[in-house]
């Protein structure tokens, strides 16, 4: 099955710094990959999405990157705010299921 | 809220007892989830639904647990003789086989076993 790796576990930036956040993914055949916010007691909120036909995405200051061939995509998120501290969960689809394989999390904080 | 919802949002219980959680998903949605989350970790894949049926079961789903979705809407999933290690958040998310892969995630149920 599907397996998905996630680093760094925790990530600290100031704010107005970019920060970036990667995984990578062992089945060739998955082809959605979704990022994933949580903030404490709260639910997992979808933040962005990319698809294996693409190798780019990009909504306002967040954007995913897809390296299909070396089986890797990445987070980036810009001119950070405090707002943006939170944990952030990198998925990727298992086959025709639907069924959602999630990295272990990162832990952004970014100080004011 | 047309969000994904679910009842209870807490839960205590004491070990050996059975609980019982309900996930409402978004109504057009055929595909619902279950995950467990633990503190630190990702949420782990439980058991999936199309329309009424169950079409997959995790390893982690012990016979302890048990999940329905009867009329292909709402979702149950029941816990038998808790044990501290059930102890999580219980997560439910739903989405649309076909064109839309994104998945919705419900608020969750806490349970913690005492």
């Amino acid at each position: 099955g599907e397996n998905v790796e996630q680093h760094p576990s925790t990530l600290s930036v100031q704010e107005g710094d970019s920060a970036v956040i990667k995984c990578t993914y062992s089945d060739s055949a998955s082809n959605y990959f979704p990022w994933y916010k949580q903030e404490l007691g709260k639910r997992p909120q979808l933040i962005i999405d990319i698809r294996s036909n693409v190798g780019e995405k990009k909504d306002q200051r967040i954007a995913v990157t897809l390296n299909k061939t070396a089986k890797h995509f990445s987070l980036h998120i810009t001119e950070t705010q405090p707002e943006d501290s939170a944990v952030y969960f990198c998925a990727a689809i298992e086959g025709n299921t639907g069924k959602l394989i999630f990295g272990q999390g990162t832990t952004l904080q970014v100080k004011p | 809220d047309t969000g994904v919802s679910q009842d209870p949002r807490h839960k205590i219980t004491k070990r050996g007892q059975n609980v019982t959680f309900r996930c409402d998903p978004i109504s057009e949605h055929n595909r619902l989830y279950w995950y467990r989350q633990t503190l630190g970790q990702g949420p782990e894949f439980l058991t999936y639904f199309q329309n009424e049926a169950q079409l997959e079961k995790s390893r982690l789903l012990s016979d302890r647990f048990s999940a329905e979705r009867p009329k292909g809407s709402f979702s149950t999933l029941e816990i038998q003789r808790t044990e501290q290690g059930d102890s999580a958040m219980y997560l439910c998310a739903s989405s649309l086989m076909g064109l839309g892969l994104e998945a919705f995630f419900g608020q969750g149920t806490r349970l913690t076993v005492v």
